[in-house]
């Protein structure tokens, strides 16, 4: 079945850097612009960005342009988060998400998550 | 970006109907027919509840519906039900060609 499995959280030191995976399977992950949300304990859903199908381009939330990086592998099914220079305000689940199938601008399947905790 | 300004919290009895407020700019809300909304029960994936403003993802009951006026979007739950109960979201498209969330609605089936 259509599965997304996010991977990598942990306990990481600030100032640090952290890369997050998620791993497709059950859709043709090739033809698919994929997202990372996050969410902060006790907040709300956090747009972080979104790469295109093929990778050439990705955009930011303003609150993570040029410490956080969106990849992916077509070949391995995998889409990556890299993060660096981390601090406090990073701590969050962070979810990967499909773009809808019905529509370019909704997010359809999700997976269950990674948790990064900033803290020394 | 600032995020989308949705109610913290909202409530009804069972068969009630509610709705859920998503006020951004012209430059998001406004700007695009493309605003969706998420259910979040904690611990679990969000699932997506409506796309493009006011279509249903098959399998999500008829009873949620969304609408769009100028730059605020809703969210309708008709009929509320228990397993209605969780945390909502609405998100937009914005001009930078990147997506805001709302700050989220807790709803509440007394």
């Amino acid at each position: 079945q259509v599965q997304l499995v996010e991977s990598g959280g942990g306990v990481v030191q600030p100032g640090r850097s952290l890369e997050l995976s998620c791993a497709a399977s059950g859709f043709t992950f090739s033809s698919y612009e994929m997202h990372w949300v996050r969410q902060a304990p006790g907040k709300g859903l956090e747009w972080v960005a979104i790469t295109s199908y093929d990778g050439s381009s990705g955009y930011y939330a303003d609150s993570v342009k040029g410490r956080l990086t969106i990849s992916r592998d077509n070949s391995k099914n995998t889409l990556y988060l890299q993060l660096s220079s981390l601090t406090a305000e990073d701590t969050a689940v962070y979810y990967c998400a499909r773009r809808a199938t019905l529509s370019y601008h909704a997010m359809d399947v999700w997976g269950h998550g990674t948790t990064v905790t900033v803290s020394s | 970006q600032s995020a989308l300004t949705q109610p913290a919290s909202v409530s009804g009895s069972p068969g009630q109907s509610i709705a859920i407020s998503c006020t951004g700019t012209s430059s998001d809300v406004g700007g695009y027919n493309y605003v969706s909304w998420y259910q979040h029960h904690p611990g679990k994936a969000p699932k997506l509840m409506i796309y493009d403003v006011s279509n249903r993802p098959s399998g999500v009951p008829d009873r949620f519906s969304g609408s769009k006026s100028g730059n605020t979007a809703s969210l309708t739950i008709s009929g509320l039900q228990a397993e209605d109960e969780a945390d909502y979201y609405c998100t937009s498209y914005t001009s930078s060609s990147t997506y805001v969330f709302g700050t989220g609605t807790r709803v509440t089936v007394l």
